[in-house]
């Protein structure tokens, strides 16, 4: 069962854009939501999270937006740059008896055009 | 500390045999996470510790594989008789234990790439 699921499940921006990732979930347990970013051979890497009781952080060009009534969340970067090209992850955190389990969406392959 | 190290990086076996996968956490770390990855898929939860006890296995983590981290600091994933299916990266993870500042944040290793012929 996918709890998190993810789209686009590729992306292709000019230098400049704006890229936007959106993920849904299911679960109401999850109680964060983290993204990572993953460049190929590396393991994936926290690039900014939230907490469902606010509905936009913003780190930089990174913003993530949450709706929590519609259980979806989207991660935004703005200005983009080559160097953004990579996969991206959403995913969610939940309590899992005595353990925090994370749950990764599908992935979105972000490629940023010079 | 220079993060989490993985070894080896990259293995290559014939189906049946065995293989042994190694992490080093984060020093400071008391949880230690397995994961794997296919491609084209974001990482799924397979094993976690807590110091040295593992406290909770996916039901992806199937008889053939174990998991031991024996003196709460590096740890260990061993597949018996490897079959294809089981190839993809192995992905550990580190974070500090519940209640502790930076909890919620899991740091990656560049994972272990298993191809099994």
């Amino acid at each position: 069962q996918q709890q998190v699921k993810q789209s686009p499940q590729s992306l292709i921006v000019q230098k400049g854009g704006i890229s936007i990732i959106n993920c849904a979930y299911e679960n109401t347990a999850f109680d964060y939501f983290p993204w990572y970013q993953q460049f190929p051979g590396k393991g994936p890497a926290l690039l900014i999270a939230i907490r469902p009781d606010v509905s936009e952080k913003k780190e930089g060009r990174f913003t993530i937006s949450f709706n929590k009534s519609a259980k979806q969340f989207s991660l935004h970067i703005m200005d983009s740059q080559p160097g953004d090209s990579a996969t991206y992850f959403c995913a969610a955190l939940r309590p899992s008896g005595s353990a925090r389990q994370l749950t990764f969406g599908s992935g979105t392959q972000l490629t940023v055009l010079p | 500390d220079t993060g989490v190290s993985q070894d080896p990086r990259h293995k290559i076996t014939k189906r049946g045999q065995n293989v042994t996968f190694r992490c080093d956490p984060i020093s400071e770390h008391n949880r230690l996470y397995w994961y794997r990855q296919t491609l084209g898929q974001g990482p799924e939860f397979l094993t976690y510790f807590q110091n040295e006890a593992q406290l909770e296995k996916s039901r992806l983590l199937s008889d053939r594989f174990s998991a031991e981290r024996p003196k709460g600091s590096f740890s260990t994933l061993e597949i018996q008789r490897t079959e294809q299916g089981d190839s993809a990266m192995y992905l550990c993870a580190s974070s500090l234990a519940p209640g502790q500042h930076g909890a919620n944040v899991l740091t990656f290793g560049a994972g272990s790439r298993l191809t099994v012929l």
